[in-house]
């Protein structure tokens, strides 16, 4: 069966350390998206793209970046961590109608 | 500013009664509306969608409606059912599949 994982599930670092979190997918979708998920805020969308050396931002791309060099793969990268960041990551793919969402991750930066 | 709107934060209703859930948007080039629903710790799961063509749409116990003149969409869930409690999250999208808009979710509890 086709999914979208994301690795780690949680995750512990400190101010000022770079952090990269995974998302794979094997639906074979072009289109890939991340999300960070705050109570009051919902979902906001950090980065997405619509495709193999495509990338786009979001609400909310201060301090995040991504890559995608091929169709499964979207890392989301955080160059330097602060504690805004902490926060519940989600991934998604999306074919022609609605998206799926990876199981998340939680960052917790100290 | 927030395009997608969820005015209730909390939802509480009895077991067999009907639950509605309701969401408010400002971009009339919205043309594609979801709902997802969320346990905790898990990622948010696909429940319904509705395209601007359609005013219904229909799915067992769920129900979406779209008032595209007022920007307004509700979820109807009929019967409520206790594993119905989590966090319901409407969306919204001028193109199917490319960036949706989410709203910032009502928690529903279904109270046996």
């Amino acid at each position: 069966d086709a999914e979208i994982t994301q690795s780690p599930r949680h995750k512990i670092t400190e101010t000022g350390r770079q952090v990269t979190l995974a998302c794979h997918q094997t639906w074979n979708h072009n289109n890939m998206f991340w999300y960070r998920q705050d109570l009051g805020h919902g979902l906001r969308l950090i980065h997405y793209s619509y495709g193999v050396q495509d990338t786009n931002k979001g609400e909310v791309s201060d301090g995040y970046s991504v890559s995608r060099s091929n169709t499964e793969d979207l890392p989301l990268t955080l160059e330097s961590a602060a504690s805004s960041q902490t926060s519940v990551y989600f991934c998604a793919s999306s074919g022609p109608y609605e998206q799926y969402f990876g199981p998340g991750t939680r960052l917790t930066v100290t | 500013d927030q395009q997608v709107k969820q005015n209730s934060p909390s939802l509480s209703v009895q077991e067999g009664r009907i639950s509605i859930l309701n969401c408010d948007y400002t971009n009339s080039m919205f043309d594609y509306f979801l709902w997802y629903k969320k346990y905790p710790a898990e990622g948010p799961t696909f429940l319904i969608s509705i395209s601007s063509i359609k005013d219904k749409n229909e799915d067992g116990r769920f129900t979406v409606f779209l008032n595209k003149s007022a920007k307004h969409l509700s979820l109807h869930i009929v019967p409520s059912q206790p594993g119905d409690s989590a966090v319901y999250f409407c969306a919204a999208s001028a193109l199917p599949g490319n960036q949706f808009y989410f709203g910032t979710g009502t928690s529903l509890t279904v109270i046996p």
